[in-house]
């Protein structure tokens, strides 16, 4: 079974500071790893995504994630955080086993960005 | 290129009411999703679809929940009776090929807000 752990549900930077949001999975296979993004009133929006090969990933704004299997994280960085970044984002992962691509959400971490 | 569609926006209602959710897919996906959205959680999948048929649907409870995606288009997706518990936001994804591409990337539309009173 596949399931994702964000840690902090509310995460606060100054504008201009590094962003870094946690997520860890627990999988008995390596899964493949997503980050979203949640603006008010809006859709979810894929920012970056592993599935093989380069373990950091780099998306869409400046993000990036680095996927280390040894500690079953794939943590989301930005080096300076814009006003704009403000938003929910969800880490999730989907399981290669099931031969789908149904994913498995976390709770979501809540970034604040002050001025 | 419209993204993924749905309608209403928000929907109030009285328990023990019906109500319908209405989803277009972005046009030439053939794989749609139904999440549902609690406050203060994450998606979680309700059904499935390729094409027109609900390929996985383990997690919509049946008894209450039904959908349907006629011709492999657009989908609807309807609670009869609503209880207070469905207060949630209903999520429509779409991705181009849920099976023959395995990491296909999934498009979300803006989600229906229900509130049962």
């Amino acid at each position: 079974a596949q399931s994702v752990t964000q840690l902090g549900s509310h995460v606060s930077v100054s504008e201009g500071a590094l962003v870094l949001l946690r997520c860890n999975y627990s999988s008995s296979v390596p899964p493949y790893l997503f980050w979203y993004v949640q603006y008010p009133n809006q859709g979810l929006q894929l920012l970056l995504k592993y599935t093989t090969g380069a373990t950091l990933v780099k998306g869409i704004n400046g993000f990036e994630a680095e996927f280390k299997k040894s500690e079953t994280s794939f943590h989301l960085t930005k080096p300076s955080a814009h006003m704009s970044d403000a938003a929910e984002y969800f880490c999730a992962v989907s399981d290669p086993q099931t031969g789908a691509n149904n994913l498995f959400f976390g709770t979501g971490t809540r970034l604040t960005v002050i001025p | 290129e419209a993204g993924v569609v749905q309608s209403p926006r928000y929907k109030i209602i009285e328990k023990k009411q019906p109500v319908a959710f209405w989803c277009n897919p972005i046009s030439g996906h053939n794989t749609l999703y139904w999440y549902r959205q609690n406050l203060g959680q994450g998606p979680e999948l309700l059904i499935r679809y390729e094409n027109e048929e609900a390929v996985d649907d383990s997690q919509l409870p049946k008894d209450r929940f039904s959908a349907e995606r006629l011709k492999g288009v657009d989908s609807t997706l309807k609670i009869q009776p609503a209880e207070l518990g469905d207060s949630a936001v209903y999520l429509c994804a779409s991705s181009l090929d849920g099976l023959a591409v395995f990491t296909d990337t999934q498009y979300f539309g803006p989600g229906t807000r229900l509130t049962v009173l």
